[in-house]
């Protein structure tokens, strides 16, 4: 099983500031990684995959890089509604997820 | 627009048979390329893939789970269903129902069903 591993666990950040969130792989997964947003009390909702495309409706101000084993979203001006969890997933083994990261209000 | 939304008991009796069900809607399960998962997410947890039905009928289960784990489809209804037997605590969690299309992310989510394991 390709476990992810995602830090920090928890990122206080000021309305405004970027956010640098990372996720690594225990084995390469290519660029076979999405990136969920959730907020309390909703579903995970579909922010990036193939590990820098956004998908639909989603803000330019989410961005995803990396490959193989390292990869970073950056949220670069933080606005209120992006406080929330963020997740990554593999999809290049079958299908495992990080335990998240929780961005909040500094 | 799809839209998936689960539904069944929330609350079962340790032993006993966790059934979910999830109606699909601006869809259909039988679309070619598509892939229908049930997710699950322990309280205040991560989230845990459970297993897949496909387009074409085909079933697969996260082995940690497998032995316990049916997934079935009723595509006159395009519905899907989970069944976990011999459930504990350990099961109690909120049951997401998902797509994912052949790339293997999942693009769209049920809002999500919160099952109690408890006598």
């Amino acid at each position: 099983e390709v476990v992810m591993t995602q830090s920090p666990a928890t990122l206080s950040v000021s309305p405004g500031e970027r956010a640098t969130l990372s996720c690594r792989a225990s084995q390469s997964v290519s660029s076979n990684l999405a990136w969920y947003q959730q907020k309390p009390g909703q579903a995970p909702r579909l922010l990036i995959y193939g590990a820098s495309t956004r998908a639909a409706g989603i803000p330019a101000r989410f961005s995803g890089s990396g490959s193989g084993t390292e990869f970073t979203l950056t949220i670069s001006t933080l606005q209120s509604e992006d406080f929330a969890i963020y997740y990554c997933q593999q999809y290049n083994d079958w299908r495992t997820f990080g335990q998240g990261t929780k961005v909040e209000i500094k | 627009q799809v839209q998936l939304q689960e539904s069944g008991p929330g609350l079962v009796k340790p032993s006993q048979t966790l059934s979910l069900t999830c109606t699909v809607s601006g869809g259909s399960i039988s679309s070619r390329g598509y892939y229908w998962s049930w997710i699950r997410q322990h309280p205040g947890k991560g989230l845990e893939w459970i297993g897949y039905i496909s387009y074409s009928g085909n079933t697969y289960y996260n082995p940690s789970l497998k032995s316990r784990v049916t997934i079935s489809p009723d595509t006159s209804k395009d519905q899907f269903s989970l069944k976990l037997s011999s459930v504990t605590a350990a099961d109690t969690a909120v049951y997401y129902c998902a797509r994912a299309g052949s790339s293997w992310y999942f693009d769209y989510w049920g809002q999500g069903t919160l099952v109690t394991v408890s006598s």
